[in-house]
């Protein structure tokens, strides 16, 4: 199993650019998130997703879209990026929910908008 | 709103002595758990603990939680220079929807 994949690794976008990090698992799990991880804030949950079709609204979720039309992938997109993107992202999934579940994270998306 | 917040920030310590992070938080939890992340790489999950639980252990660490006084401790024993990283603790509760907050974590430097 490769686990939680994201791609890109690295990307330089500019200021109202948008993009769209991938995000996949090949571990059959239901639920998957995306974080964002800034110096001196911890990660902070932008959305999840508890299934095929279903998202909803993280902790800071302005200025991104995701949809999960499969149970494998959950992209996270940028509509029009500012500098205030700038971070790490990272994708996550857990196989039945967050609470009390083992969560897989994917090996980071660094993000810097100039 | 962080829930988790670790303790010390940093934290420098020779090989084979022992390292102690602290977590504390706000509200009641259901879990707690502890991460690892190398520097960049994703997160790892070391230890999960339960509201119900008051120690756990794997390996060479050892997980204790106080609900009384909203506190988690990771002990890690005979440190190696791999054990270098950061550690973050991470809460779900009935109030964040089962959804997992993760504190600022604490940077670990193993010297060897």
């Amino acid at each position: 199993n490769a686990g939680v994949t994201q791609t890109p690794k690295f990307q330089v976008l500019k200021t109202g650019q948008s993009m769209t990090l991938q995000c996949a698992q090949d571990m059959n799990h239901e639920y998957m998130s995306w974080y964002r991880q800034d110096p001196g804030m911890g990660l902070r949950l932008i959305h999840y997703s508890v299934g095929a079709g279903i998202t909803d609204q993280g902790e800071v979720p302005n200025g991104y879209n995701v949809s999960r039309s499969t149970t494998e992938d959950f992209p996270l997109r940028l509509l029009s990026a500012a500098p205030s993107q700038t971070s790490v992202y990272f994708c996550a999934s857990s196989y039945s929910g967050f609470s009390g579940n083992t969560i897989y994270f994917g090996e980071g998306s660094w993000l810097t908008v100039v | 709103s962080q829930q988790g917040e670790e303790d010390p920030q940093a934290l420098s310590i020779q090989e084979g002595e022992n390292a102690t992070m602290n977590c504390s938080y706000k509200t009641s939890i259901n879990n707690l758990q502890w991460y690892r992340q190398n520097s960049g790489r994703g997160l790892v999950h070391l230890i999960l603990i339960r509201s119900n639980e008051r120690e756990k252990h794997s390996g060479r660490l050892r997980v204790t939680l106080d609900t009384s006084k909203k506190s988690s401790s990771l002990l890690i024993t005979a440190s190696r220079a791999a054990d270098t990283a950061s550690y973050f603790c991470a809460t779900d509760s009935e109030t964040s929807g089962s959804r997992l907050t993760f504190g600022e974590g604490t940077q670990l430097t193993v010297n060897p």
